[in-house]
């Protein structure tokens, strides 16, 4: 495809339940980032892929989060026990590489989460 | 650690106003500068950049220069159009670090009225 893309655009999940996010980067991308976006926080860098392997995983919360990328392609993060706090807009984006941080970061139209 | 603080919104303007969005950082080192913009209903898009100090990130008629000297990179447009309407977050990525993330800050919300 020609850009980043995510899937499902929206979820709604009952407080306690697991939930997966999935991104399709751009192809050919090494690096894949995750961020949410909420509206007291701001936007967050969650994790960073390059390749299959997460060299920084500083952002996520808690460790009811997490992540895997797979083939050097597609990323799911997953919720396991979903809280209210964790409703926000879970963006992702990808880079043609990540030496240096000049290189531009495209991103997916996200994914609304609401925990119930 | 890094942060971006930018002008807080709403700014309402009326069309072909000039426009500031104020942003500045705190980095270690010598950071690239960004500034991407979220359009009603779209996801994030690169606006412009600048690598380095004295750069002049230019695109659709909106400039920022990379101000070492105030640590800014403050974000204009001469003109502004209605179809400008949208939330614009200045963002920040450091360099040498290893640190690959962007660190946003918290966006300003423009609205351009005819």
């Amino acid at each position: 495809g020609a850009g980043v893309s995510q899937s499902p655009s929206n979820k709604v999940t009952e407080k306690g339940k697991d939930v997966e996010l999935r991104c399709d980067p751009i192809s050919g991308h090494t690096a894949l980032y995750w961020y949410r976006q909420s509206l007291g926080q701001g936007l967050e860098f969650l994790i960073y892929f390059q390749g299959n392997s997460a060299p920084d995983k500083s952002g996520l919360p808690s460790d009811r989060f997490s992540a895997e990328r797979t083939g050097g392609s597609v990323s799911t993060l997953t919720i396991q026990r979903t809280q209210q706090e964790d409703s926000a807009v879970y963006l992702c984006a990808s880079s043609f590489q990540g030496a240096g941080g000049q290189v531009e970061q495209f991103f997916g139209p996200g994914t609304r989460l609401t925990v119930l | 650690g890094d942060s971006v603080t930018q002008m807080e919104g709403p700014v309402t303007l009326s069309e072909e106003a000039f426009l500031t969005i104020n942003c500045t950082y705190t980095a270690t080192g010598y950071p690239s500068l960004f500034w991407y913009v979220q359009y009603p209903g779209e996801g994030l898009q690169l606006l412009l950049k600048a690598t380095k100090a004295d750069d002049k990130g230019s695109n659709k008629g909106f400039e920022a220069t990379y101000r070492k000297e105030t640590t800014s990179f403050h974000l204009e447009k001469g003109s502004v159009q209605v179809s400008d309407s949208a939330v614009y977050f200045c963002a920040l990525a450091a360099q040498g670090t290893g640190r690959r993330a962007l660190t946003f800050g918290s966006g300003t919300r423009l609205q351009v009225q005819p």
